[in-house]
């Protein structure tokens, strides 16, 4: 089968660092994406990964690792329009987006 | 411009009846999806359409039908609901399938079938 893996809640402080990893296993790989997601709201892109490395998008970076099945986003100066669920996407080789169920992220003053 | 616009916001539907959940987007897209999101899983995909006048199954089908007459709208119609079909559903575009192919989403329709 196809899973993608997150963790379901984390907390961290506002102005820190928080790091939510996410392992797949899927039908070939075709591009890795994160999105985030508040309550109520509809997911909004955050970054793709293609190529094994990282890739930074000011306060947010996105790390790939296809020979470990393994993705990370990586949040800077955590601010509390933050909290948000944040969502890990592999697309297949059916070019078939899979989902995790999305991690938590719960911001504390 | 307006992306992707959806509608109700919400419904209340009683078991056995019939819906069309709307979906009608701006941008130009070639590909649209629609997703079901339901506490504690990820996205699920119900159908989805690569361009105008075709469509394909997705993960979840069953109890689920669709069309692409045109670009702009891809409706979702529920032909007799059950109440294993509560869930938030959500309808994604994208330019195509493929690339960065990023999917931007409508702001969902929260069906409750009882």
């Amino acid at each position: 089968g196809q899973n993608i893996d997150q963790p379901t809640e984390m907390t961290a402080t506002e102005g820190a660092i928080v790091q939510i990893n996410c392992t797949y296993q899927t039908s070939g790989f075709n591009g890795l994406f994160w999105y985030q997601q508040h309550a109520g709201e509809a997911p909004t892109f955050l970054s793709y990964n293609v190529l094994d490395g990282l890739e930074e998008k000011g306060r947010f970076s996105s790390f790939l690792s296809r020979s470990k099945g393994y993705s990370y986003l990586l949040l800077k100066e955590l601010q509390m329009k933050d909290s948000a669920s944040y969502l890990c996407a592999v697309r297949n080789s059916n070019y078939q987006l899979i989902w995790g169920a999305g991690t938590k992220l719960i911001i504390k003053p | 411009t307006a992306g992707i616009t959806q509608a109700p916001t919400s419904q209340i539907l009683a078991a056995g009846r019939s819906m069309t959940l709307r979906c009608t987007q701006d941008m130009r897209h070639n590909a649209m999806y629609w997703y079901r999101q339901d506490l504690g899983l990820g996205l699920r995909l119900i159908h989805y359409s690569n361009t105008a006048g075709t469509t394909g199954k997705g993960e979840v089908p069953d109890g689920y039908s669709v069309s692409r007459a045109n670009t702009d709208d891809f409706p979702l119609t529920l032909a007799s609901a059950v109440p294993s079909q509560t869930s938030v559903y959500f309808c994604a575009s994208s330019e195509d399938r493929g690339g960065t192919d990023t999917q931007y989403f409508g702001p969902g329709t929260r069906l409750t079938v009882l």
